[in-house]
C-alpha cells in the first residue's frame, strides 16, 4: 500500500526565514508521481509540483525547491527567504503512473510565517 | 480560462438526510476526482470519473455515490447522512486520461447535524 508521511504537523517561523518541510513516502511501485500541494484558507488545492520517479533531479522555482531522494524515499520542499503569503497548509502526495491515479496525500504541515 | 467550480459552497444538513454536490471541471477536462477531507483523517480518495464511467473508487462505503455527464460535470451524492460525514469536499479535474496534475476547486463543505 501506498503511504505518504509529513512529521511536521506545524512549523512557524519568522519572516525572511528559510523553511524545509519533509516528506517522505512508501510505495511497492517502481514508477511513481509525486506531488506537492497548497491549501491557503480559501480551501482549494493549489499544484505546486510534480516530480516523476524517474527523474531524481532537483527542482528550483523562484523561492521554492524540492529535493527528492529515492534512495532515501523523501521529496522536501524548501522556500527560501519565505513571506507571509507563504503561510498555508501543504501537502505531500504520492500516485501510481498508470491507471486511474489516485492521490494518497499526507497529512499536511501547517505553515505560518510571521511577520 | 474558469477554474474547477464547485457548488454549493456550504451546506448544513442533518442526520439521515442526504446531499448531491456538483463539480463542473475545466473546460475540456474529462477526468473529475472527488476527495472528502476532514481533521481527523485528512484527505481521502473517494472516486473518479472519465468519460461517464467510474474508473477508481476509495474506501468509503456505498452510501457515497457519484456520477458524471456526458459534458464532464460531475456530482456525488451522500444518502443517510451521519455527523461524521461533516467534511470539505473536494472536486479536482485533469485534462488527460492518465498522468498530469489535478486542478481542485475550492470545496463545498458539507456540515452535518
Amino acid at each position: 500500500a501506498q503511504k505518504v508521511t509529513q512529521a511536521q504537523t506545524e512549523i512557524s517561523v519568522v519572516e525572511k526565514e528559510d523553511v524545509t518541510l519533509d516528506c517522505v513516502y512508501e510505495t511497492r511501485d517502481t514508477t511513481y508521481y509525486l506531488f506537492w500541494y497548497k491549501q491557503p484558507p480559501s480551501g482549494e488545492l493549489v499544484f505546486l509540483i510534480r516530480r516523476n520517479s524517474f527523474d531524481e533531479q532537483n527542482e528550483i522555482s523562484g523561492r521554492y525547491s524540492w529535493n527528492f531522494q529515492k534512495s532515501t524515499s523523501s521529496f522536501n520542499f524548501t522556500i527560501t527567504a519565505s513571506q507571509v503569503v507563504d503561510s498555508a497548509v501543504y501537502f505531500c502526495a504520492l500516485s501510481e503512473i498508470q491507471g486511474a491515479q489516485k492521490l494518497v496525500f499526507g497529512q499536511g504541515t501547517r505553515l505560518t510565517i510571521n511577520p | 480560462k474558469a477554474g474547477v467550480t464547485q457548488t454549493p459552497r456550504y451546506l448544513i444538513k442533518t442526520r439521515g438526510q442526504q446531499v448531491t454536490l456538483s463539480c463542473s471541471p475545466i473546460s475540456g477536462h474529462r477526468s473529475v476526482s472527488w476527495y472528502q477531507q476532514t481533521p481527523g483523517q485528512g484527505l481521502q480518495f473517494l472516486f473518479e470519473y472519465f468519460s461517464e464511467t467510474q474508473r477508481n473508487k476509495g474506501n468509503f462505503p456505498g452510501r457515497f455515490s457519484g456520477r458524471q455527464f456526458s459534458n464532464s460535470r460531475s456530482e456525488m451524492n451522500v444518502s443517510t447522512l451521519e455527523l461524521g460525514d461533516s467534511a470539505l469536499y473536494l472536486c479536482a479535474s485533469r485534462p488527460l486520461e492518465t498522468g498530469g496534475e489535478l486542478f481542485f476547486g475550492e470545496g463545498s463543505r458539507l456540515t452535518v447535524l
